[in-house]
């Protein structure tokens, strides 16, 4: 069974531009969550989209957003790119509320 | 809202010797507990999680935690630790009818041969 992937591995880009990350979730799982592990920060909650829907957001700025296809992957998307935005981004799946979400290796954004 | 707590940054153990990762947590109702475990430029990996019902709870690598309400900790245990058990290690905890996981801070694990 192929994990959670994401992509690109890597994405550089300059303040002010826009970021696109990628997720497709475990076969058959249908909620996607987003996290960003940012240095002296920790991990952090952003988004979780189900069926479609954006269900919850954690404590992040409205330039922090993202949606989920018909196919449950999902895209999140990153407005204005300040310095402060560099960090590794990890993309979760579950399949059921009681299950554990399942992590990708993460996108590794890095803002020059 | 919800907190965890992991103490120590760092843990040092011998190949061979047990080795304890120390979590404690802040949740109202019933907390979901979780640990997960980082290996470099890796994603998150689980290894076991409480829902509800016994409170040692068996995981993937020989790993075990330990729920204990009264203290509200769920301490990470492994009775023989390797050497490829060095890793970043995480407790994560949710509440009742939530999805988001909050995580503590890490704990870097060390196996010295």
């Amino acid at each position: 069974e192929a994990g959670v992937t994401q992509s690109p591995t890597h994405l550089i880009k300059t303040r002010g531009q826009q970021a696109t990350l990628r997720c497709s979730p475990i076969s058959g799982h249908t909620s996607v969550y987003w996290y960003q592990q940012a240095l002296g920060l920790g991990l952090q909650f952003l988004l979780w989209y189900d069926e479609g829907e954006e269900r919850n957001r954690g404590n992040f700025p409205p330039r922090f957003s993202g949606r989920q296809f018909p196919n449950y992957s999902s895209e999140l998307n990153v407005n204005a790119l300040e310095l402060e935005d560099s960090a590794l981004y990890l993309c979760a799946s579950s399949l059921e509320p009681d299950q554990p979400q399942h992590f990708g290796d993460g996108t590794r954004l890095s803002i020059l | 809202a919800q907190s965890v707590a992991q103490p120590e940054d760092q843990v040092k153990v011998a190949e061979g010797n047990p080795l304890t990762v120390k979590c404690t947590y802040s949740v109202s109702g019933n907390p979901y507990l979780f640990w997960y475990v980082q290996y470099p430029n890796r994603g998150l990996q689980f290894l076991l999680k409480y829902i509800t019902g016994d409170n040692l709870v068996k995981g993937s690598y020989g790993f075990e935690a330990e729920f204990n309400k009264s203290q509200t900790s769920f301490h990470l245990k492994k009775p023989s630790a390797l050497v490829s058990d060095s890793a970043l290690y995480f407790c994560a905890v949710r509440r009742t009818g939530r999805r988001a996981l909050t995580f503590g801070s890490g704990t870097r694990l060390q196996v010295q041969p």
